[in-house]
């Protein structure tokens, strides 16, 4: 079974950086996309970014486009997103998500508990 | 961006009931569909994709159907631990996008 974990939440002011990590089990780790998908206290759910197996093709929501980066280190099974210039409407439990595609976005089959991202002054 | 929506937007039901909820898309997704189950304070799980597809180890009570704009999520006999929220997501193009979801309760 794989195991997704998040790390790095917490709070943050108003256009701070944060950096959250993603570490998932299994032996094939490099074969399969991952992404993000946040949600706001009481409200649904927002895809954020996605990140090829391989690295080199990354998708990012229009809400956190030139804000947020996405990097993968494939030797250590784990998934990296650089949030920065972060503002109040970035507030959001923050899941990591394992991809069954290898590259886009397709069905997302194995979530993290997720991890509290708190954006304020 | 495909726009999803989803009805109705809540639901009460009991134990044994018969459930359907119904996802549409603001374009043609083909059958890129997914179902998700989110219990309060817990992660979302896959139940189905590829719009009737039951992800490996969830019950066959849950059925999944459509294709183009609209499709259903089914819960035959539903079981206390099915009160929960449910969520389509399209990854026909992207973003891809999830409808606001349906909340199933008591």
């Amino acid at each position: 079974e794989v195991q997704v974990m998040e790390s790095g939440g917490g709070l943050v002011q108003p256009g701070g950086s944060l950096r959250l990590s993603c570490a998932v089990s299994g032996r094939t780790f490099s074969s399969y996309a991952v992404n993000w998908v946040r949600q706001a206290p009481g409200k649904g759910l927002e895809w954020v970014s996605s990140i090829s197996g391989g690295g080199g093709t990354s998708y990012f929501a229009d809400s956190v486009k030139g804000r947020f980066t996405i990097s993968r280190d494939n030797s250590k099974s784990t998934v990296y997103l650089q949030m920065n210039s972060l503002r109040v409407d970035d507030t959001a439990t923050y899941f990591c998500a394992r991809d069954r595609g290898g590259v886009k976005p397709y069905f997302l089959e194995s979530w993290g508990q997720g991890t509290l991202v708190t954006v304020s002054s | 961006d495909i726009q999803m929506t989803q009805s109705p937007s809540s639901l009460s039901a009991s134990v044994g009931d018969r459930v359907t909820i119904t996802c549409r898309a603001s374009q043609s997704i083909s059958t890129y569909l997914n179902w998700y189950q989110q219990e309060p304070g817990k992660a979302p799980k896959l139940l189905i994709y590829d719009a009737s597809t039951l992800q490996t180890g969830v019950p066959s009570r849950f059925s999944g159907g459509g294709s183009g704009t609209e499709f259903t999520l089914t819960i035959n006999s539903l079981q206390p631990e099915d009160f929960a929220t449910f969520y389509c997501q399209q990854t026909y193009t992207l973003p891809p996008t999830f409808g606001p979801g349906t909340k199933v309760d008591i």
